[in-house]
């Protein structure tokens, strides 16, 4: 069983468009978190909620918006894309309550690609 | 401000020699977590290990073992006899402990290549 799974694993868009990207957590985690790879690898955290409250907003276009409909679930749903969006995007989970983990878990990761 | 800084973008090895990997943070805070994760060509980021900022205990598993400094800040990555599998991108990454915000602070990485 996958802990952390991300859909699509690949995604290829136009300028202008939207598209949103799936994060799933098995494990019971409170806490997911939304992070960006850059072409230099470089990752960054973008956003993290806490049983489905927002805990992290970094500095992040409003084209992007996360949404937590429950805390297994946190979707990043990216409006009007523009070629400097092109990356690949990591879902985490962790617990950060009662007995925390803190470690945080990895999805995949989704490579975004805008043409 | 956190700060995490891996100073070797790249190290190339032979088989079977053994390499250090360095990180060195930066931090206000008295309590907080640091991680090293991997990841491999495939891409999927592996985590390693934790080491919180009150446990100095350096640790050993298999061929890894870490190294924790308080004094210089450092939490460095040994691999003994590595092997062309561990030909990774290793990450070094903070975290602040207590409260709500638990985001990492990654470096930017160093890329090991294993050759055989």
């Amino acid at each position: 069983d996958t802990a952390v799974s991300q859909t699509p694993k690949y995604l290829v868009t136009q300028m202008g468009n939207d598209k949103s990207i799936k994060c799933e957590q098995n494990l019971g985690h409170d806490t997911m978190y939304w992070y960006k790879q850059d072409s230099k690898k470089f990752l960054k955290i973008m956003f993290s909620y806490n049983n489905k409250e927002l805990i992290i907003n970094e500095t992040v276009p409003n084209r992007f918006s996360p949404k937590s409909p429950d805390k297994a679930h946190l979707n990043l749903h990216i409006n009007s894309l523009e070629l400097g969006d092109s990356a690949v995007y990591f879902c985490a989970s962790s617990q950060t309550l009662g007995t925390p983990i803190y470690e945080q878990y990895f999805g995949p990761g989704t490579r975004l690609t805008v043409t | 401000a956190q700060k995490v800084t891996q100073a070797q973008t790249e190290i190339s090895v032979v088989e079977k020699e053994d390499v250090t990997l360095d990180c060195v943070y930066e931090t206000r805070d008295t309590t907080y977590y640091l991680f090293w994760y991997k990841q491999p060509p495939s891409g999927e980021l592996v985590f390693l290990i934790r080491r919180n900022s009150f446990d100095e205990q350096n640790e050993i598993s298999g061929r890894y073992s870490w190294n924790f400094q308080k004094s210089t800040s450092s939490f460095n990555f040994t691999i003994t006899a590595s092997q062309v599998v561990d030909s990774a991108v290793y990450f070094c990454a903070l975290s602040p402990s207590g409260g709500s915000n638990y985001k990492l602070t990654f470096g930017k990485g160093t890329l090991l290549t294993v050759n055989p």
